[in-house]
């Protein structure tokens, strides 16, 4: 049972453009999300979170979007980089549990020159 | 210096072997954490310690143990490895059990 879905395997974005990744949860408990960019034959490294109480969080380059009627959550990477190549993570928790993060599948992102 | 190190990198054994990963973290975290990547990409969480106490211990054959000698180690020692433990096991830690995680680069275990 997939709580936390990423239904694009991949996606590829021109260079200079906007890369929008999107991620649907079903766990209503869920209240914080983060996403989570991993290169190959490295572990996955934190790149931003937002907590249920808001619908935007911003971080330079990044923005993540949640909208927590239709359980979604998308992340805005503008402009997009060559570096910003990568396999992106979206994870949830419900902060007064004790169940760590899950995970969804994750989307490769490609950004072409 | 390396946040949260995992050793080895690669781990090519036969089935049936016992065989031990180890992961270190110096970032003062009271939490660590094991993950399973599968096949099929999905990071699933394995275990989590708290202070060397074990708190999170998900539907995995108890052939897996994990160990923590301290809270800066968890080690996962599994013992009659099968060909579906073929998977990237990856150590993390965290400052509290719902936060957001560091994690290691991984170990490529092979059964053969």
């Amino acid at each position: 049972d997939q709580q936390v879905k990423q239904n694009s395997p991949s996606l590829s974005v021109q260079e200079g453009r906007i890369s929008i990744l999107n991620c649907d949860y079903t766990n209503s408990m869920f209240d914080y999300f983060l996403w989570y960019k991993k290169y190959p034959a490295e572990g996955p490294t934190f790149l931003i979170s937002i907590s249920s109480i808001k619908d935007k969080n911003e971080d330079g380059r990044f923005t993540v979007f949640l909208n927590k009627s239709a359980k979604h959550l998308s992340l805005h990477i503008v402009p997009s980089q060559p570096g910003d190549s990568a396999v992106y993570f979206c994870a949830a928790n419900y902060r007064g549990g004790a169940d760590g993060l899950t995970f969804g599948k994750g989307t490769h992102l490609i950004i072409q020159p | 210096d390396t946040a949260v190190s995992q050793t080895p990198k690669y781990l090519v054994t036969q089935m049936g072997n016992d065989k031990s990963i180890k992961c270190e973290q110096n970032l003062g975290h009271d939490t660590m954490y094991w993950y399973k990547q599968d096949s099929k990409k999905f990071l699933k969480i394995m275990f989590s310690y708290n202070n060397k106490e074990l708190i999170i211990n998900e539907t995995v054959p108890n052939r897996f143990s994990p160990k923590s000698p301290d809270k800066a180690h968890l080690n996962l020692h599994i013992n009659s490895l099968e060909l579906g433990d073929s998977a990237v096991y990856f150590c993390a830690s965290s400052q509290g059990i719902n936060e957001k995680l560091f994690f290691g680069s991984g170990t490529q275990l092979s059964v053969l």
